[in-house]
C-alpha cells in the first residue's frame, strides 16, 4: 500500500532562511499531491496542490516541487517567519477519491 | 472560500457514556465528507467516508457500531462515539471537498477538530 514519508524530527530555522522540507512517498505516483499546514490543536489547511505533469508550483513565499522518479515532493517556504512555525503535511490521493496524509514535519522559526 | 464548521471544539465525558460530534458545511454542499483521527504527533487516519443519503464506508479496523456517522444532508455529518472508553480519547477531525478549487483534485476543507478526553 501506499506510504508516505515525512522527516519526523523538527526543523529548526532562522528567519529570513528558507525552510525546505521532503514527502517521500513509496509506490505508484499519485495524480496529485498536496501540501497542508496544521496549527496545534487545529484542523489542516490547504495550502497548494501540484499535479503528475506539473515540475513546480509557486505561490507567493512558498514553492512545491513534485519529482515522480525520485518520488519525492519537496516544500520551500522562502523568507521564512515566526509565524510560518507550525507542521506541514504532505497528502497523496490514493484513488477513489481517498486522501493520505504523512505524519507531518514540525517548522520552527526562530526570531 | 469554502468553511466547516466542526463542533464541539473540545468535550470530556465519563466512560460509557456517548458523545456527538457535528460537521456542517457552511457555504457550500457537501456531498462526501471525511472523518479522520489524529493522535500526538502522529498522521491524520481516515476513519470513514460519509456520503449524503447513503451509508458510510469505514476504513479496515474501524469499528462501525462504535463509530456510528451519519450524513443526513449535504451539509451536515454527525459522527457520535458510542459507549465511549478511555482510549477513544483522541482528536477528531472532519472535512470536507468543495469541489470549488482545482477541479478533479480532492482538495479538502477541515473542519477545526474535536478533542475527546473519556474519563
Amino acid at each position: 500500500s501506499q506510504k508516505i514519508e515525512q522527516n519526523s524530527e523538527a526543523l529548526n530555522i532562522q528567519e529570513g532562511k528558507t525552510a525546505t522540507l521532503t514527502c517521500n512517498y513509496t509506490n505508484y505516483s499519485p495524480a496529485y499531491l498536496q501540501w497542508y499546514r496544521q496549527d496545534p490543536g487545529r484542523g489542516p489547511v490547504f495550502l497548494l496542490l501540484i499535479r503528475e505533469n506539473e515540475k513546480e508550483k509557486r505561490k507567493e513565499r512558498l514553492k512545491v516541487t513534485f519529482d515522480t522518479t525520485l518520488k519525492q515532493s519537496l516544500f520551500h517556504i522562502t523568507a521564512s517567519q515566526p509565524a510560518d512555525s507550525a507542521t506541514y503535511l504532505c497528502a497523496l490521493d490514493t484513488g477513489g477519491f481517498k486522501t493520505i496524509f504523512g505524519a507531518g514535519t514540525r517548522l520552527f522559526v526562530k526570531a | 472560500g469554502a468553511v466547516v464548521s466542526q463542533h464541539p471544539s473540545w468535550v470530556i465525558c465519563k466512560s460509557g457514556t456517548s458523545v456527538k460530534i457535528e460537521c456542517r458545511s457552511l457555504d457550500f454542499q457537501a456531498t462526501t465528507m471525511f472523518w479522520y483521527r489524529q493522535f500526538p504527533k502522529q498522521s491524520l487516519m481516515l476513519m470513514a467516508t460519509s456520503n449524503e443519503g447513503s451509508k458510510a464506508t469505514y476504513e479496515q479496523g474501524v469499528e462501525k457500531d462504535k463509530f456510528l456517522i451519519n450524513h443526513a444532508s449535504l451539509t451536515l455529518s454527525t459522527l457520535t462515539v458510542t459507549s465511549a472508553h478511555p482510549e477513544d480519547s483522541s482528536f477528531y477531525i472532519c472535512s470536507a471537498t468543495s469541489g470549488q478549487v482545482n477541479p478533479g483534485a480532492n482538495v479538502l476543507t477541515f473542519g477545526a477538530g474535536s478533542r475527546l478526553t473519556v474519563l
